[in-house]
C-alpha cells in the first residue's frame, strides 16, 4: 500500500499570503495524484488531478506540481474561504490512498 | 448538473447489516466508474471500494474486504454498498464518488475521483 505523508499538519497564514502544502509518497506514483479541499461540514471537492491540472472551475491561484514521490499544492493570494482541510490522494495503484490532510487556517 | 445523493445510513448494532444507495443524475451512469469513500468522525478520508463502468472490475480496501459488497443498478442509475458484519470502526460518513477518465502523459487512460455526494452517516454501536 502506498502511504502519503502530508506536511505541515497545520498552516496558519494571513489573507493574501501564499501557502505551500507538501505531499510525499512512499513509492513513486508518477503524476497520478489529486488534491482535494474539504471545508468544515462539507464533502471534499477536487482541486487538482494529474498532479498539476486544475479541475473545472478551480481558480488559477490553486496550482499543483511534482512527480514521482514529491508533490506540492500552492495556493496564492489566500482568501478567507480557503480555510479548509486539504488532502492529497494517489490513484497510481490499488488501494487508492489519501494523505492525512493539512489544515489551512486563515 | 451532475448530482450524487446517498441514502441508507443510520444506527446499527455491531454485527448487523446496512445497505447504502447513491442515486445519480446529470450524467450517463453506465459510462463512469464509481467509488465509495468514508470518513470517520474527526478523521481523514479512506477509499473503500471501486466498481468499473461495466461492473466487471471491483476493488476493495482490506478493511472492508469480505464484509462489504459494491454493486450498481443500471435501470435505477444507482450505486449500492451492502455492508455486513458491521464493526464500531465502520462508523463514518460514507461518500459516493464518481471517477473521471483522462489520458496521462504516456497515453494510458487514468481515472481520478471528481464529483462527490454529500454523504450519509453510518453509526455502529458496540
Amino acid at each position: 500500500e502506498i502511504a502519503l505523508t502530508q506536511s505541515p499538519a497545520t498552516l496558519s497564514v494571513s489573507p493574501g499570503d501564499t501557502a505551500t502544502l507538501s505531499c510525499r509518497a512512499s513509492q513513486p506514483v508518477r503524476s497520478h495524484l489529486s488534491w482535494f479541499q474539504q471545508r468544515p461540514g462539507q464533502a471534499p471537492r477536487i482541486l487538482i488531478y494529474g498532479a498539476s491540472t486544475r479541475a473545472t472551475s478551480i481558480p488559477a491561484r490553486f496550482s499543483g506540481s511534482g512527480s514521482g514521490t514529491e508533490f506540492t499544492l500552492t495556493i496564492s493570494g489566500l482568501q478567507s474561504e480557503d480555510s479548509a482541510l486539504y488532502y492529497c490522494q494517489q490513484y497510481d495503484d490499488w488501494p487508492r490512498t489519501f494523505g492525512q490532510g493539512t489544515k489551512v487556517e486563515i | 448538473e451532475v448530482q450524487l445523493e446517498e441514502s441508507g445510513g443510520g444506527l446499527q448494532q455491531a454485527g448487523g447489516s446496512l445497505r447504502l444507495s447513491c442515486e445519480t443524475s446529470g450524467f450517463t451512469f453506465s459510462s463512469y466508474d464509481m467509488n465509495w469513500v468514508r470518513q470517520a468522525p474527526g478523521k481523514g478520508l479512506e477509499w473503500i471500494s471501486h466498481i468499473s463502468a461495466s461492473g466487471s472490475s471491483i476493488e476493495y480496501a482490506d478493511s472492508v474486504k469480505g464484509r462489504f459488497t459494491i454493486s450498481r443498478d443500471y435501470a435505477k442509475k444507482s450505486l449500492n454498498l451492502q455492508m455486513e458484519s458491521l464493526r464500531a470502526e465502520d462508523t463514518a460518513v460514507y461518500y459516493c464518488v464518481r471517477d473521471q477518465g483522462y489520458y496521462d502523459s504516456s497515453g494510458y487512460p487514468r481515472y481520478y475521483m471528481d464529483v462527490w455526494g454529500k454523504g450519509t452517516t453510518v453509526i455502529v454501536s458496540s
